[in-house]
């Protein structure tokens, strides 16, 4: 049984650039939450997806957005991105009603 | 809104000895889950253990335990027979019932060191 597989795992992008990260989540999940973890922090929630459509959100600028497919898996993508920016982003599932979420491993994104 | 605290950056332990981190916790809502999660060098986020508020019962998974203070809103993980795989970064994380807040809220962190 897959758990939860993100891609990919490292990426290299300059300032003002965009960038997409995927997200599979784990067999049965419907739901998927992402989360972006500065060095030396906890996780901070930029939004969950569930039925395709964004249904909460954490506390980012516009330039992040993300994107739920028929298949439950998301993407997640940033557009003009900052030095700030730079952080471990991480994917998480859940099955509707589960209060836990699983994760991935999570992708490793460094503006420069 | 909801905070985590958890006032220890470091901590350390001797191999089978027992070690308990710290986390508490603000929040006015009644009912709520809570969690802890190990965050190794592999970066993936573990679940070792939840709670929900409206359980007395502390739970508790094999070497892992939490005492669950609802009124003093604190909420710690005694880790039991400490193992070298136990060395890694854990999180205290609060999550409201549902209803329309899904996120989980996390702590800053333990890094927990194994010492053989």
């Amino acid at each position: 049984d897959a758990g939860v597989t993100q891609s990919p795992t490292h990426l290299i992008k300059t300032r003002g650039q965009q960038v997409t990260l995927r997200c599979s989540p784990k067999s049965g999940h419907d739901t998927v939450s992402w989360y972006q973890q500065a060095l030396g922090q906890g996780p901070q929630f930029i939004f969950q997806y569930y039925e395709e459509e964004e249904r909460q959100r954490g506390n980012f600028p516009d330039r992040f957005s993300g994107h739920q497919f028929p298949n439950y898996s998301s993407e997640l993508n940033v557009n003009a991105l900052l030095l700030g920016d730079s952080a471990l982003y991480l994917c998480a599932s859940s099955d509707t009603g589960q209060a836990g979420y699983t994760f991935g491993s999570g992708t490793r994104l460094t503006v420069v | 809104a909801q905070t985590v605290t958890q006032s220890q950056p470091e901590m350390s332990v001797q191999e089978a000895e027992t070690v308990t981190l710290s986390c508490t916790y603000d929040t006015s809502e009644s009912d709520y889950y809570l969690f802890w999660y190990k965050q190794p060098p592999s970066r993936q986020m573990i679940l070792v253990i939840r709670q929900e508020a409206y359980k007395q019962q502390n739970a508790t998974e094999n070497r892992f335990s939490v005492n669950f203070q609802k009124a003093a809103k604190s909420f710690s993980l005694k880790i039991s027979d400490s193992q070298l795989g136990d060395a890694a970064m854990y999180f205290c994380a609060y999550r409201s019932p549902g209803g329309s807040n899904y996120k989980l809220t996390f702590g800053k962190g333990t890094l927990l060191t194994v010492n053989p």
